[in-house]
C-alpha cells in the first residue's frame, strides 16, 4: 500500500492563478481531511469528508474548495490564489470506526509570490 | 471554544536526560488526545493516544483532565527521539482534530 499520497510535492504560484492539490489514498478509509500548516504554526482543519459525495467546512475554508467523487480522491481547489495561501498543505485520512488515528502525506509545499 | 497549547517550540535536551513535552488543552466535553510525530523528511504520523494507555518508544503520557493537560514524557531521551512533536485533540465524531503549534524536541549527543 502506497498510503496517503500527494502531489505536486512543490509549487510556486502566481497571484490569482489556480491549482489543484492532488490526494490518494489506497486504504479505503472514509474520511479525508486537508489541513494546512504555516510556519511555527500547528496544522489547522481546511475542509474534510465523510465519504464519497460529502465534504464540510473546518476551521480555514475560505478560498479553497473540495470534491469527493470517489473514495480515493479528495483534491483541494484554489481558485484565485493569494500570499496568505503560502503554506504546507497536508492531506490524511482515516477509517471509519476504529481508534480515529488519521494517516497522513508527505505534504505539498506551495508559495504565492 | 476547543483549544490546545503547547508553550514550548523548541526543547533541548542531552542523550540520556528525562523529557517532558508539555500539552494543554480546552474543551468542554470528554476529550480524546493523540501525541503526533514528525521525524525529519518523514510524514507526521500518530505516536500514541491516551485512550490505549501504552508506551511507545518508551514514552508516555498520561491525561489530566483536573490540570487539562496531557503532557508527554521519556524517562532517558535518545539522539533519534529528535523530532517535531505535536499534540492534538480530538473534539467530534467525525474525527476533526485541533493541533497544538508543535514542540521541536532536539537531543544532544
Amino acid at each position: 500500500n502506497a498510503g496517503v499520497t500527494q502531489t505536486p510535492k512543490f509549487r510556486i504560484l502566481k497571484i490569482g492563478q489556480s491549482m489543484t492539490l492532488q490526494c490518494t489514498q489506497d486504504m479505503n478509509h472514509n474520511y479525508m481531511y486537508w489541513y494546512r500548516q504555516d510556519p511555527g504554526m500547528g496544522l489547522k482543519l481546511i475542509y474534510y469528508s465523510v465519504g464519497a459525495g460529502i465534504t464540510d467546512k473546518g476551521e480555514v475554508p475560505n478560498g479553497y474548495n473540495v470534491s469527493r467523487s470517489t473514495t480515493e480522491d479528495f483534491p483541494l481547489r484554489l481558485e484565485l490564489a493569494a500570499p496568505s495561501q503560502t503554506s504546507v498543505y497536508f492531506c490524511a485520512s482515516r477509517p471509519l470506526g476504529g481508534d480515529r488515528e488519521q494517516f497522513f502525506g508527505p505534504g505539498t509545499r506551495l508559495t504565492v509570490l | 471554544a476547543q483549544r490546545v497549547t503547547q508553550p514550548e517550540k523548541l526543547l533541548s535536551v542531552f542523550k540520556g536526560a528525562p523529557v517532558e513535552l508539555k500539552c494543554n488543552y480546552s474543551y468542554s466535553g470528554s476529550p480524546e488526545l493523540f501525541w503526533y510525530v514528525q521525524y525529519s523528511r518523514q510524514r507526521l504520523q500518530l505516536l500514541l493516544r491516551h485512550i490505549s494507555r501504552e508506551s511507545i518508544k518508551g514514552f508516555t503520557a498520561d491525561l489530566n483532565k483536573g490540570e487539562t493537560s496531557f503532557h508527554l514524557k521519556k524517562p532517558f531521551a535518545q539522539e533519534e527521539d529528535s523530532a517535531m512533536y505535536y499534540c492534538a485533540l480530538n473534539w467530534d465524531q467525525g474525527g476533526k482534530l485541533i493541533f497544538g503549534q508543535g514542540t521541536e524536541l532536539s537531543v544532544k549527543p
